[in-house]
């Protein structure tokens, strides 16, 4: 089956910089790439998304990029406001339609 | 947020006991998933379904047992509650669109479960 790693664990950056989230996957066949924001005691929530026919996509401070062959892809937040802060997953769909392997996650602190 | 509930959305029981979680949605989605997330492990599917009476297990299905007798409700159920099955349980839904292309998923608010 599917295995997604994700690094960092934890990502402190200063208000206004970057942030930059990494995850890797085994299963060459997974086509489907999300990205979900969970704020502390929410739920969490898709923030963007990318298929496998598309290398990035980009919505306003948030983009992903994704390497089919090296089998990895990355969330890129520029700008961080401190409301950015929060645990951010990398998930890939599994083979089997439907069934998602999710990464350990980031927690992500945006400092003034 | 999508119209999904849980119930109840926190419970304390201890070992031994039976316990089950309930996810009821309002929007006719096909697919429903119960998922467990734990510190350092994101979130693992235990298990899922893709229709009434259509269920499959995921990673961490050792323990847990479901039921789906209508579109709305999909149950989890511990039948005798262990310590290590203290986590805070999520369900999900999503509808596969007709071209197959993608799977957006939505999630409930949650179930925090301590098993003392």
């Amino acid at each position: 089956g599917e295995n997604v790693e994700q690094h960092p664990s934890t990502l402190s950056v200063q208000e206004g910089d970057s942030a930059v989230i990494k995850c890797t996957y085994s299963d060459s066949a997974s086509n489907y790439f999300p990205w979900y924001k969970q704020e502390l005691g929410k739920r969490p929530q898709l923030i963007i998304d990318i298929r496998s026919n598309v290398g990035e996509k980009k919505d306003q401070r948030i983009a992903v990029t994704l390497n089919k062959t090296a089998k990895h892809f990355s969330l890129h937040i520029t700008e961080t406001q401190p409301e950015d802060s929060a645990v951010y997953f990398c998930a890939a769909e599994e083979d089997s339609w439907g069934k998602f392997q999710f990464g350990a996650g980031t927690q992500v602190v945006v400092t003034p | 947020d999508a119209g999904i509930t849980q119930s109840p959305r926190h419970k304390v029981t201890e070992t031994g006991t039976p316990v089950t979680l309930r996810c009821h949605q309002t929007e006719n989605h096909r697919y429903m998933y119960w998922y467990r997330q734990d510190p350092g492990h994101g979130l693992r599917l235990i298990h899922y379904s893709y229709g009434v009476k259509d269920t499959d297990k995921g990673e961490v299905s050792d323990g847990y047992s479901v039921s789906r007798s209508k579109t709305e409700d999909f149950l989890l159920t511990l039948e005798s509650a262990t310590s290590s099955q203290t986590s805070v349980y999520f369900c999900a839904i999503s509808e596969p669109p007709e071209t197959f292309i993608y799977n957006e998923q939505f999630f409930g608010p949650g179930t925090r479960l301590t098993v003392l």
